[in-house]
């Protein structure tokens, strides 16, 4: 059963746009919520994470707006470079457990 | 270069056969975890260890096993390959801290082809 169902599962954006991911959850025990980001034959990096004490938080170009009611978060990358181009992961963690909960990913391709 | 290194980095064998894939966690970091991707099913987890004990276990097969070493290091092994545990594997380590977020190191994987 997948706890966290991510969208869209590719997307592409003109350079300078925003781009924009979605993830929901299901569990009430998380309380971790990290973003992934992954580059063809790397591993996933950390690329930003929330806990669900706060609605936002923003890193540069990189936000996380979160929706605690609605069990729901986002990515949203700001002025989109050909260099973001990559696959996203949302993650949840929580319930007294360490391990991470995926998302699908999401292929983002940002066109120069 | 996230400090975790696994080996090897690629793998070809054949149906029916058993391998091991080896990670080396970060330094000082006292867990490690197991995941496996694929097109289809994305990231999933497998299998945590914590300090040489096994901690928490995901979607991991009977056919698959995993330890901790002494050293910290971990080793995956997949046997009675099929075609369809084709895929990259991921090793992933932390210091397990739960309070104040906890972040996982993920290897570069070792990509499995099972012909």
């Amino acid at each position: 059963q997948q706890q966290v169902k991510q969208s869209p599962q590719s997307l592409i954006v003109q350079k300078g746009g925003i781009s924009i991911i979605n993830c929901a959850y299901e569990n009430t025990a998380f309380d971790y919520f990290p973003w992934y980001q992954q580059f063809p034959g790397k591993g996933p990096a950390l690329l930003i994470a929330i806990r669900p004490d706060v609605s936002e938080k923003k890193e540069g170009r990189f936000t996380i707006s979160f929706n605690k009611s609605a069990k729901q978060f986002s990515l949203h990358i700001m002025d989109s470079q050909p260099g973001d181009s990559a696959t996203y992961f949302c993650a949840a963690r929580g319930g007294g457990y360490s391990t991470l909960t995926f998302g699908k990913g999401t292929m983002l391709l940002v066109s120069p | 270069d996230s400090g975790v290194t696994q080996t090897p980095k690629h793998l070809i064998t054949a149906t029916g056969q058993r391998v091991t894939l080896r990670c080396s966690p970060r330094s000082g970091d006292l867990s490690v975890y197991w995941y496996q991707q694929s097109l289809d099913q994305g990231l999933q987890f497998l299998i945590q260890y914590y300090n040489g004990e096994e901690r928490a276990k995901g979607n991991i097969l009977e056919r698959f096993s995993a330890q901790q070493f002494p050293d910290l290091h971990s080793e995956l092994n997949l046997s009675s390959l099929e075609l369809g545990d084709s895929a990259l594997y991921f090793c992933a380590s932390s210091v397990d801290a739960l309070t104040g977020g906890d972040t996982q190191y993920f290897g570069p994987g070792t990509r499995l082809t099972v012909l």
